[in-house]
């Protein structure tokens, strides 16, 4: 069975830091990899994915993820936080099962930027 | 604007009383699936649908139901509520089943059960 774990369930960083979200997921086969932000009383929003290809994967609002398969993660990083970035971020794992385009998500990490 | 659209957004019941959340995309998509978001537990997949023809059960079904009589429609029925059925819930869509392509996230609906 497929599962993905994010370490910290709040990070704190201050505005112009570096921004780095942990993920790692466990899964038999090659997996497919997003990353969804979630702003304050909306929905999710897509801000990256891997599926095959480059292992650095470039996405919106200047972040980007890189695969690694050797470590099974799939860690999100941001070279500089903005204030706009405060968001709870999810990264998720889709993988080919008998349900479709099932994606199966971590618990979520809220990123708080201070000034 | 291509969206996927949630209704109610909010919504306080009471144990036992039928109700329906509607969710509806002008994209075409053939798949769409729903969600319920608890804090510390992420997104659990309730029900999902590869198309009109095939609907199937997630992580989470039990206590809800789901219709797909037409392609751009897919409501949660929660037939009698519960207490833990208090949650955030989110319908989502994609072109197709295939499991590289992204879902597409309606607003969300609060719902909280007394």
């Amino acid at each position: 069975a497929q599962s993905v774990t994010q370490l910290g369930s709040h990070v704190s960083v201050s505005e112009g830091a570096l921004v780095l979200l942990r993920c790692n997921y466990s899964s038999s086969v090659p997996p497919y990899l997003f990353w969804y932000v979630q702003y304050p009383n909306q929905g999710l929003q897509l801000l990256l994915k891997y599926t095959t290809g480059a292992t650095l994967v470039k996405g919106i609002n200047g972040f980007e993820a890189e695969f690694k398969k050797s470590e099974t993660s799939f860690h999100l990083t941001k070279p500089s936080a903005h204030m706009s970035d405060a968001a709870e971020y999810f990264c998720a794992v889709s993988l080919i099962t008998g349900g479709g385009n099932k994606l199966t998500f971590g618990t979520g990490t809220q990123l708080k930027v201070e000034l | 604007e291509a969206q996927v659209t949630q209704n109610p957004r909010y919504l306080i019941t009471v144990t036992g009383k039928k109700l329906t959340v509607t969710c509806s995309q002008n994209m075409n998509h053939e798949y769409m699936s729903w969600y319920r978001q608890d804090p510390g537990l992420g997104l659990r997949q309730i029900y999902y649908s590869m198309n009109v023809e095939v609907t199937d059960k997630g992580d989470v079904p039990e206590g809800y139901k789901v219709s797909r009589k037409e392609k751009r429609n897919f409501p949660l029925i929660l037939e009698s509520p519960s207490p833990n059925q208090t949650s955030l819930y989110f319908c989502a869509s994609s072109t197709t089943g295939g499991f590289s392509h992204e879902q597409y996230f309606g607003p969300g609906t609060r719902l909280t059960v007394t």
